[in-house]
């Protein structure tokens, strides 16, 4: 059964680069059943989908973030990564990396997400 | 790409009912039948309740149920129970491979 993992730091200064990675155990980022997906959540507000990988290769983003994102994978194909540049406070939120079920659109497998707080 | 309006709370007692609507637009809940719920309890990662629009994972109780009509989708908990206590998210297709969230809703029993 495919778990996910995300690591990454949890303080990023404002303006600087978040970047995060989500481990991928017990499978692969492949497959044409799935994306991986990143999804955000700001302290006591609702989910945010962020953006979907596809294992070619292609990628889905917000559009009010597409400017300063960049999803990806390793070239092993067990983790995929979160880029997000030039953050501020409004970025501050629990990132979650997800699989996300094509065709029915269902996200079924969750990490258990991290705090990432964007402060000087 | 605007999130999906759901009412920010509800509540019922134990063995009631209470159900929970999902408003969107043509674009996202009305034009898919790709909607989904998710149960979120304080600290954890959300779970998912229910795909296309009515469909139940295996392990989730048939108290949960889902429903849509036009734009809107509904969601509707019967039986409810302590641990129904939690915040509620719909979830639709948006087009073009996106996906949006409703604001959700918590869900107090009372």
């Amino acid at each position: 059964q495919v778990q996910l993992q995300e690591s990454g730091p949890g303080l990023v200064k404002p303006s600087e680069t978040l970047f995060l990675t989500c481990t991928v155990s017990g499978g692969s980022v492949t497959g044409d059943s799935y994306f991986w997906t990143w999804i955000r959540q700001p302290p006591g507000k609702g989910l945010e989908w962020i953006g979907n990988f596809y294992y070619v290769g292609t990628t889905w983003y917000k559009p009010s973030l597409k400017s300063r994102l960049t999803i990806s994978v390793d070239t092993s194909r067990k983790s995929f990564s979160l880029r997000l540049s030039s953050v501020t406070a409004a970025d501050t939120a629990v990132y979650y990396c997800v699989r996300y079920v094509r065709y029915s659109d269902r996200i079924e497998t969750w990490g258990q997400g991290i705090l990432v707080t964007v402060s000087s | 790409q605007s999130a999906l309006t759901q009412p920010p709370s509800a509540s019922g007692s134990p063995g009631h009912s209470v159900t929970i609507s999902c408003t969107g637009t043509s674009s996202d809940v009305g034009g898919y039948n790709l909607v989904s719920w998710y149960q979120q309890h304080p600290g954890k990662a959300p779970k998912l309740l229910i795909y296309d629009v009515s469909e139940r994972p295996s392990g989730v109780p048939d108290r949960f149920s889902g429903s849509k009509s036009g734009n809107t989708a509904s969601l509707t908990v019967s039986g409810l129970q302590a641990e129904d206590e939690a915040d509620y998210y719909c979830g639709s297709y948006a087009g073009d491979n996106t996906f949006v969230f409703g604001s959700g809703t918590k869900v107090t029993v009372l």
